[in-house]
């Protein structure tokens, strides 16, 4: 199993729509969770992080199932704008911390 | 504010050539990490500096790679020789101040062709 799982989609939504990822990690020491955005050619960009009781930003929202060993990222009234790589990282424990990255869900929002 | 700044942006060269690349971190940042990307594997951590020590190589592919942080404000990435199957885009990022807590802030990236 790898350490971070994401779905690649992509996922085709038009606008308005509602769409949420997930993003499954293997070790249950992790310590710290974000989602990053990636345009095509761009560097990652920080989204958020990931709190443990649940954190809003805008449009955006993501939590952290600590039993189910997952986080999710939800959009919503998604915007043409918000068509990117989605980038879930897991910042592993015990001796070194190292970030992790999924290999990202592509999100295209349509007209 | 100043983001991670690297340098070259696009890099081409012929296989068997010597090429570094170069990164700033934010000023305070204690962490420096270099990443490459490619479509057949994403993101793949290469090497992690904290404190400007190396804590974690073990995603440098092999011999060929090498990287060092003289100081908190400088870092290169060598890859000699190259090789085609090195082409990627190689990103360096910073963090800090708490080590696995705090995210990562990436550069722009360079572009690396090996024909």
């Amino acid at each position: 199993r790898k350490e971070v799982e994401q779905d690649p989609g992509p996922f085709n939504v038009p606008e308005g729509a509602t769409v949420a990822f997930n993003c499954t990690y293997s070790n249950s020491a992790s310590q710290s969770f974000f989602w990053y955005r990636q345009d095509c050619r761009k560097e990652p960009k920080l989204l958020m992080s990931v709190y443990s009781s649940g954190n809003e930003d805008g449009r955006f929202t993501a939590q952290l199932n600590r039993a189910s060993q997952y986080i999710s990222l939800l959009i919503r009234d998604s915007k043409l704008s918000d068509s990117a790589t989605y980038l879930c990282v897991v910042n592993s424990a015990g001796g070194s911390y190292i970030p992790t990255f999924g290999r990202g869900t592509s999100l295209i929002v349509h007209p | 504010d100043a983001g991670v700044i690297q340098s070259p942006r696009h890099e081409v060269t012929e296989m068997g050539q010597e090429v570094t690349l170069r990164c700033k971190p934010i000023s305070g940042h204690n962490s420096l990490f270099w990443y490459r990307q490619t479509m057949m594997r994403g993101l793949e951590l290469l090497i992690y500096f904290n404190n400007n020590v190396p804590i974690d190589d073990s995603g440098m592919p092999e011999d060929r790679f090498s990287a060092k942080m003289p100081n908190a404000s400088f870092s290169t990435l060598k890859i000699q020789p190259s090789e085609p199957r090195d082409s990627a885009v190689y990103f360096c990022a910073s963090s800090g101040p708490e080590l696995g807590r705090s995210p990562l802030h990436f550069g722009n990236g360079t572009r690396l062709t090996v024909t």
